[in-house]
């Protein structure tokens, strides 16, 4: 099975930067995922990592590390439609599984 | 590409009614989930397709819970009774078409009363 980490919220101010964590346990590994959902929406995807490293689109970045379980995504240069919920999803084998979200509200 | 359709958008039944739920995927991607959502909390597995065949069910509540995948495009989810605990969002997803993440459809948000 899969175990996937994350804070439940988080707070920051307009302009500045957060880092959204996220530690899993899984029985096999094919990727990690980062999506984002607004409140009311589907989930959208935001970034991909299955090599060890960081992963940059725009003000979005992604880093994983294989050997420790461990992924973080970083929100740069926040703006208010930034406010959203934040989902970590594990892929093993076959079956892709999400934590629970971190819910990030941006502040003016 | 056509994207994920799902029908209806919204539901509200009584508890011990039945419901069912459409997804019309992306055309020709073998791999299809559906997800609940409950408010709050994560979207879990609640069962994932590939082609008309089951990979993973583990967590559908079998005894109220059932689904299928027609010719391997569209799929339904049904629940038959419904229970309160099973108000949530129900969401449908593939892969795109050479990549490897998911695409949602809007969902189905279900409520039980």
């Amino acid at each position: 099975g899969q175990n996937i980490d994350q804070p439940t919220e988080m707070t920051a101010t307009e302009g500045a930067i957060v880092q959204i964590n996220c530690t899993y346990q899984t029985s096999g590994f094919n990727g990690l995922f980062w999506y984002q959902q607004h409140a009311g929406e589907a989930p959208t995807f935001l970034s991909y990592n299955v090599l060890d490293g960081l992963e940059e689109k725009g003000r979005f970045s992604s880093f994983l590390s294989r050997s420790k379980g461990y992924s973080y995504l970083l929100l740069k240069e926040l703006q208010m439609k930034d406010s959203a919920s934040y989902l970590c999803a594990v892929r093993d084998d076959y079956k892709l599984s999400f934590g629970a979200g971190t819910t990030v509200t941006v502040r003016a | 590409e056509a994207g994920v359709a799902q029908s209806p958008r919204y539901k509200i039944i009584e508890k011990r009614q039945s419901v069912a739920f459409w997804c019309n995927p992306i055309s020709g991607h073998a791999t299809l989930y559906w997800y609940q959502q409950i408010l709050g909390q994560g979207p879990k597995l609640l069962i994932q397709f590939q082609n008309n065949g089951v990979v993973d069910d583990s967590q559908l509540p079998k005894d109220r819970f059932s689904a299928e995948r027609l010719k391997g495009v569209d799929s339904t989810l049904k629940i038959q009774p419904a229970k309160l605990e099973d108000s949530a969002v129900y969401l449908c997803a593939t892969p795109r078409t050479g990549n490897t993440e998911a695409f949602f459809g809007q969902g189905t948000r279900l409520t039980v009363v």
